[in-house]
């Protein structure tokens, strides 16, 4: 459903590791999104890539990186950096480069608690 | 960067009322305004969006206006039933980037 994978759902992590989420879609989709979610701020971009071997910071990417090394696969890797890493991640994509207005297809996301 | 307000945080309106939640963006060479839903516990879907060159789009129960001189847009729910209940966010497209307003949670009382 959706064409977005996201795994594992859940993940805990103590303070000092680094973590990755996993992101895959088979939707041939060339654009990819990083999103953090927190309650009362709406959806907050980490990192987007628009094509294979290129990705560009969001708004908030401090204390994360990411790879597009396969045009199915955009792993997000939250490090010991990030200060406040506890929250809801959803990874979503959108239709080949040139669609400026078209709509993002999310994943179901992975809330990721941090102790 | 594209800094998006959305207004209200949370609306309850009784089943069979209409439901209004208030947008306005800053840069003015946004030119893609999309609206999400999201149910609890589940990911984002677009519900209706609209482009810089349409005023208007209606969609059955769900209409979305813009009035890109003001930079605000606007979703409207006619005859609200329980399954509405659910936090929208809207948005604002720039450089293929989407900002997010911070949400509305609306509850549909039966």
């Amino acid at each position: 459903d959706g064409g977005i994978t996201q795994s594992p759902k859940y993940l805990f992590r103590k303070e000092g590791q680094n973590v990755t989420l996993s992101c895959e879609q088979n939707l041939n989709h060339d654009a990819m999104y990083w999103y953090r979610q927190d309650p009362g701020q709406g959806l907050r971009l980490i990192y987007y890539s628009q094509i294979v071997n290129d990705f560009q910071k969001g708004d908030i990417a401090e204390g994360y990186s990411v790879s597009r090394e396969k045009k199915e696969s955009f792993p997000l890797t939250v490090t010991s950096a990030q200060k406040n890493p506890t929250a809801f991640y959803l990874c979503a994509s959108s239709p080949p480069l040139g669609g400026w207005d078209s709509p993002l297809h999310f994943g179901n996301g992975t809330r990721l608690t941090v102790t | 960067g594209e800094n998006v307000e959305q207004h209200p945080s949370t609306l309850s309106v009784q089943e069979g009322d209409s439901a209004v939640i208030k947008c306005t963006y800053s840069d003015s060479a946004s030119n893609y305004f999309p609206w999400y839903k999201q149910e609890l516990g589940k990911r984002p879907q677009l519900i209706i969006d609209i482009r810089s060159n349409v005023g208007e789009k209606k969609d059955q129960r769900i209409a979305v206006t813009l009035n890109k001189t003001a930079k605000h847009f606007s979703l409207h729910i006619t005859e609200t039933q329980p399954e509405d209940s659910a936090v929208y966010f809207c948005a604002a497209s720039h450089d293929y980037k989407l900002s997010f307003g911070a949400g509305t949670t609306v509850t549909v009382r039966a």
